[in-house]
């Protein structure tokens, strides 16, 4: 399975965009680009997902590099309740396959 | 449409008593998952199973673990002889078939004593 690193933690201030990035230099052609953030004491909710073009949904927008080599989850404008831990992840289709979580971004953000 | 329902959501074990996790998944799901996460770590995924199928058990311990999703009722996961090591949260997942995004539940927090 590919894998994919990612910053330990990050900081945002409320209402201010954030960025969070992952690298996936060993992404095959066929890999999907999951993400999936965890709040405290819940299970995983899925957030956005891509194959190589840009995403955008209600919550978030992924940027997808052209060589697909890295990705970046972006949070308009955070809130309070986005603080969780964000985990990106290589998938080989985009609705088979397991998820492997790795250890994500720690994403805090401050009032 | 409820979400994914996981119980017990707390269940405590003595050393070598049995535990038995429930999933049900939403309605028209026909595939599982099942994650460990120990405490302060990421998920560890342990098996990946549709209706009377295991798809990939290669996150599942040798011994003492096993899992099933038959064709009516929840998936368990089943595990023999706990030990003080097993002690943490489960979470499963279900997804439809052609779908994207897996839905978890709120995870059963075992301890083991």
């Amino acid at each position: 399975d590919a894998k994919t690193t990612q910053p330990n933690s990050m900081e945002s201030n409320e209402e201010e965009p954030v960025h969070l990035p992952c690298n996936h230099s060993t992404i095959s052609g066929t890999d999907y680009i999951h993400w999936y953030r965890q709040l405290p004491s819940q299970g995983p909710e899925y957030v956005i997902h891509g194959l190589t073009s840009n995403v955008n949904n209600r919550m978030a927008s992924l940027a997808i590099a052209e060589d697909r080599k890295s990705s970046t989850l972006i949070l308009h404008r955070a809130t309070l309740r986005d603080a969780a831990v964000y985990y990106c992840i290589l998938r080989k289709s985009s609705n088979t396959g397991k998820l492997i979580f790795g250890q994500g971004t720690t994403l805090q953000v401050k009032p | 449409n409820a979400g994914v329902m996981q119980n017990p959501r707390h269940l405590v074990r003595r050393r070598g008593q049995e535990a038995r996790l429930r999933c049900s998944p939403m309605k028209g799901h026909s595939h599982v998952y099942w994650y460990r996460q120990l405490p302060e770590e990421g998920l560890k995924f342990m098996v990946y199973l549709q209706k009377e199928n295991i798809i990939d058990e290669s996150g599942m311990p040798k011994e003492r673990f096993s899992a099933e999703f038959p064709k009516e009722g929840p998936s368990i996961l089943r595990i023999q002889q706990v030990v003080r090591g097993d002690s943490a949260a489960y979470f499963c997942a279900s997804l439809h078939w052609f779908s994207s995004e897996a839905f978890f539940g709120q995870g059963t927090r075992l301890t083991v004593v």
